[in-house]
């Protein structure tokens, strides 16, 4: 069950900055609980991008960079790059599911 | 690394163990989940095991058809699957949450093994 939701799809030409919204609840983003953020490109494994509503593992350009009010998160991505094509999602913790649940996930396209 | 084993064909009631080996970090200190994706759908969360396998955690959907453990001294997890059904078809990967006090991130993921249910 997605109790995360995100826009099915963003799109920007390269250089552009997009932004990908994920909106919660009182039980999850509101709770303060972590957001973290997730890459899967066509045919491989999702790759953390960013943890902690803010914070980039090591490898990850600084061109990604997350952000957390009230009961929604963001991510940009800043200078849109081809390979920046794939699938993006969120995730937190949900109290009231005493789990971890996702994002329903936004496909991005480069122009 | 993380990486998975067990998928496969299966029918309809049957069941199926999928396994997680980990190695290149100190397995026993790390959380491991299980998260699933339908071919063409998005990230479902299954399953979670704490670091000495004392508490385990189920989504709705599998809970009571589903049993994680998992074997620090072999360094794996395990994802007993039962009573599956054609909605349990999916792309099963296993993911390291990152080391903390709060509900972190997933760093490491396996490949991925896949599980189809059909009859």
């Amino acid at each position: 069950q997605s109790v995360l939701t995100q826009p099915p799809s963003v799109s920007g030409a390269p250089g552009q900055r997009v932004t990908i919204s994920c909106t919660g609840s009182s039980s999850n983003i509101g709770a303060n609980f972590g957001v973290h953020w997730y890459q899967q490109l066509p045919g491989t494994a999702p790759k953390l991008l960013i943890y902690g509503d803010t914070n980039r593992p090591s490898g990850v350009p600084d061109r990604f960079s997350g952000s957390k009010s009230g009961t929604s998160a963001s991510l940009a991505i800043t200078g849109l790059q081809a390979e920046d094509e794939a699938d993006y999602y969120c995730q937190s913790y949900d109290s009231s599911l005493s789990g971890f649940v996702f994002g329903t996930g936004t496909k991005v396209t480069v122009l | 690394q993380l990486v998975e084993s067990g998928g496969g064909f299966v029918q309809p009631g049957g069941s199926l163990r999928l396994s997680c080996a980990a190695s290149g970090f100190t397995f026993n200190i790390y959380t491991i989940h299980w998260v699933r994706q339908a071919p063409g759908k998005g990230l479902e969360y299954v399953s979670a095991i704490n670091s000495n396998g004392g508490r385990a955690y189920y989504a709705n959907s599998v809970k009571g058809r589903f049993t994680i453990s998992r074997d620090n001294s072999k360094s794996t997890v395990s994802l007993q699957m039962g009573s599956l059904r054609a909605e349990d078809m999916a792309l099963y990967y296993c993911a390291r949450e990152i080391y903390s006090t709060s509900h972190d991130g997933f760093d490491i993921w396996g490949q991925g093994t896949m599980v189809t249910v059909s009859s």
